[in-house]
């Protein structure tokens, strides 16, 4: 089945400074990577996804790359704020497999 | 549309205790899953489903038991409660196609003592 690995476990920056985040994944056949954020005692919710058709997406602070021949994919934070604090998880995804696997998420802390 | 709606918010359960943690959703999603979150850990899925009437075992399944009679509704059932299955249980629901990402319920947060 498909393994997704996560780095850094946690990770601090300096509000107005970037942050990044990356997995990597096994299955070849995965092509659909959504990003989850998780604040504390809250549900996880989607941030982003990027299909394996596209090399990179960004939504205004936030972007994703992907890089198929490697099977690696990152989360990309600009001008961090202090509500960008909490924990994200990426995940993998074959479009033929119902189920998301995700990997084992970043505590992201935001220095003011 | 209220989304995810999943009851109870906390619950005590005793060793050896049985419960239904319910789920529901309203977006007329095909797919819906349960997912456990260990303490400072990911999420792993238990049980999912693509369907009514049709159920599937995640990475987890040991300890649990699912139904899936309506569109609506998928309730999560634990039978001889354990300490390891002390948790958060999130349910979540997506359509099938063009993503796959599921959209998550507020969870349960399940102790057993």
């Amino acid at each position: 089945g498909e393994n997704v690995e996560q780095h850094p476990s946690t990770l601090s920056v300096q509000e107005g400074d970037s942050a990044v985040i990356k997995c990597t994944y096994s299955d070849s056949a995965s092509n659909y990577f959504p990003w989850y954020k998780q604040e504390l005692g809250k549900r996880p919710q989607l941030i982003i996804d990027i299909r394996s058709n596209v090399g990179e997406k960004k939504d205004q602070r936030i972007a994703v790359t992907l890089n198929k021949t490697a099977k690696h994919f990152s989360l990309h934070i600009t001008e961090t704020q202090p509500e960008d604090s909490a924990v994200y998880f990426c995940a993998a995804s074959d479009f033929g497999n119902e189920k998301l696997t995700f990997g084992t998420g970043t505590r992201l802390t935001i220095i003011p | 549309n209220a989304g995810v709606t999943q009851t109870p918010k906390f619950r005590i359960l005793k060793i050896g205790q049985s419960m239904t943690l319910q789920c529901a959703q309203d977006m007329n999603h095909n797919y819906m899953y349960w997912y456990r979150q260990d303490p400072g850990m990911g999420l792993k899925l238990i049980y999912y489903s693509v369907g009514a009437g049709i159920t599937d075992k995640g990475e987890v399944p040991n300890g649990y038991n699912v139904s899936r009679s309506t569109t609506e509704d998928f309730p999560l059932r634990l039978e001889l409660a354990a300490p390891s299955q002390t948790s958060v249980y999130f349910c979540a629901s997506s359509y099938s196609s063009p993503g796959l990402a599921p959209y998550f319920g507020p969870g349960t947060r399940l102790t057993v003592l």
